[in-house]
């Protein structure tokens, strides 16, 4: 049974530019969070989709976007990069009838941005 | 909206040494506390949650923590550490009757030496 899948494992853009990054929850999981961990800091929710729609949203800028396909893997769009957005993003994936209480959480892509 | 406060940022132990890190949060009205490890090149994994009932909890891998609510504490504890416990500790909330979202503290560095 695998587990939450990310891709890429690692990233370097430069300031101004966009990104994509891409999730795979766990098998019979429907619901998807990203999360963002700077250096040294914990997660920080930046929002969850569910029934590919977004449910739930931090506090983070419209240049955060996401998206979540019907066969519940997701993505995280970034545009115009700061150098601040470097940092671990992490997805994590759940029940929706169990909540943020059930997610396994994937391995994350570290992106940094020059 | 709650936040959470991890006080040790970093704590280095022996082996067979007693770990106790804080975790103090702040909210009015109903948690879920949770704490998380992430061992080094690993994924963010559940370590032990608390929702209701008995205020101490027992985790995976010998790990207890109790909610102690008049303090507003959960403070994650093990009497006697390995090697293999050498890793990073969050502890996070989530408000069941509030937003939801979960907030998670900046995380203890534990370093265990054999």
């Amino acid at each position: 049974d695998a587990g939450v899948t990310q891709s890429p494992t690692h990233l370097i853009k430069t300031r101004g530019q966009q990104v994509t990054l891409r999730c795979s929850p766990k098998s019979g999981h429907d619901t998807v969070s990203w999360y963002q961990q700077a250096l040294g800091q914990g997660p920080q929710f930046i929002f969850q989709y569910y029934e590919e729609e977004e449910r739930q949203r931090g506090n983070f800028p419209d240049r955060f976007s996401g998206h979540q396909f019907p066969n519940y893997s997701s993505e995280l769009n970034v545009n115009a990069l700061l150098l601040g957005d470097s940092a671990l993003y992490l997805c994590a994936s759940s029940l929706t009838s169990g909540g943020f209480e059930t997610q396994y959480f994937g391995p994350g892509t570290r992106l940094l941005v020059l | 909206a709650q936040s959470v406060s991890q006080h040790n940022h970093h704590v280095i132990l022996s082996e067979a040494a007693s770990l106790e890190l804080g975790c103090n949060y702040s909210y009015g009205g109903t948690v879920n506390l949770f704490w998380y490890v992430q061992y080094p090149g690993q994924h963010l994994q559940l370590l032990l949650k608390y929702f209701s009932g008995d205020p101490l909890v027992k985790g995976i891998k010998g790990f207890e923590a109790e909610f102690i609510k008049s303090k507003f504490s959960f403070n994650l504890r093990k009497p006697s550490v390995q090697w293999s416990d050498t890793a990073e500790y969050f502890c996070a909330v989530n408000a069941p009757g509030g937003s939801y979202i979960p907030t998670f503290g900046r995380g203890t560095s534990l370093i265990v030496h054999p």
